[in-house]
């Protein structure tokens, strides 16, 4: 267990659909990242937080959109679904932003699946 | 921008050592790693290397070469339950990172036979 949660667990719902993911980090890590795994891309790094800012952005499309908290929990808000929005979304922290060294350690993930 | 490449598959039997390459082409990195991940689950942080050299954690070791552009994950006396996606990962330098940001390769899926 990595003391991140991510719910729900799984999500089945129809294209043009809005949903939102929701993380909660592990006790004291203020940086959150959220990354997207499909069978034929891999796991894409979409977005991240610290303390409640935007730090970096990766191949995160406009209809997604997510924030953090001052409770430094995020969502990730997924609208105007497609089939190819269909995947694992991961949620991931780490105790800080700026050092490498410190390693993330990931959620169990929320499994979208689009009809 | 970069590039990780890793072999796709790989097969091993059960108290052998096996070594998963990873190439890449990128601008600056501060470091690289790599990560478990069994079928359907998130994945785990295995090792991380900043410095060229051999990191060794047990029965696994990670070696990185900066001037070749390659690093490979070591397991040995290997075990049913490490079957599993090996993933190779750089935190890459701005303007294409900072902060963390991992860019992952596609993954080495491991089979251990008995």
């Amino acid at each position: 267990d990595s003391g991140v949660t991510q719910t729900p667990k799984h999500l089945i719902t129809a294209t043009g659909q809005r949903v939102t993911l929701r993380c909660s980090p592990r006790s004291g890590d203020l940086s959150v990242y959220w990354y997207q795994q499909s069978l034929d891309q891999g796991l894409q790094f979409l977005i991240q937080y610290y303390n409640g800012e935007e730090r970096a952005k990766g191949n995160i499309l406009e209809r997604f959109s997510a924030q953090q908290f001052p409770d430094l929990h995020s969502e990730l808000n997924l609208s105007s679904l497609e089939l190819g929005d269909s995947a694992l979304y991961f949620c991931a922290s780490s105790a800080s932003s700026g050092n490498p060294q410190y390693e993330q350690y990931f959620g169990p993930g929320t499994r979208l699946t689009v009809t | 921008g970069q590039n990780i490449d890793q072999p796709t598959e790989m097969t091993a039997t059960e108290g052998a050592i096996v070594q998963i390459n990873c190439t890449y082409q990128t601008s600056g990195f501060n470091g690289l790693f790599w990560y478990q991940q069994h079928a359907g689950e998130a994945p785990t942080f295995l090792s991380y290397n900043v410095l060229d050299g051999l990191e060794e954690k047990g029965r696994f070791s990670s070696f990185l070469s900066r001037s070749k552009g390659y690093s490979y994950l070591l397991l040995k006396e290997l075990q049913m339950k490490d079957s599993a996606s090996y993933l190779c990962a750089v935190s890459p330098l701005p303007p294409f990172g900072g902060y963390n940001k991992l860019i992952f390769g596609a993954g080495t899926r491991l089979a251990v036979h008995p």
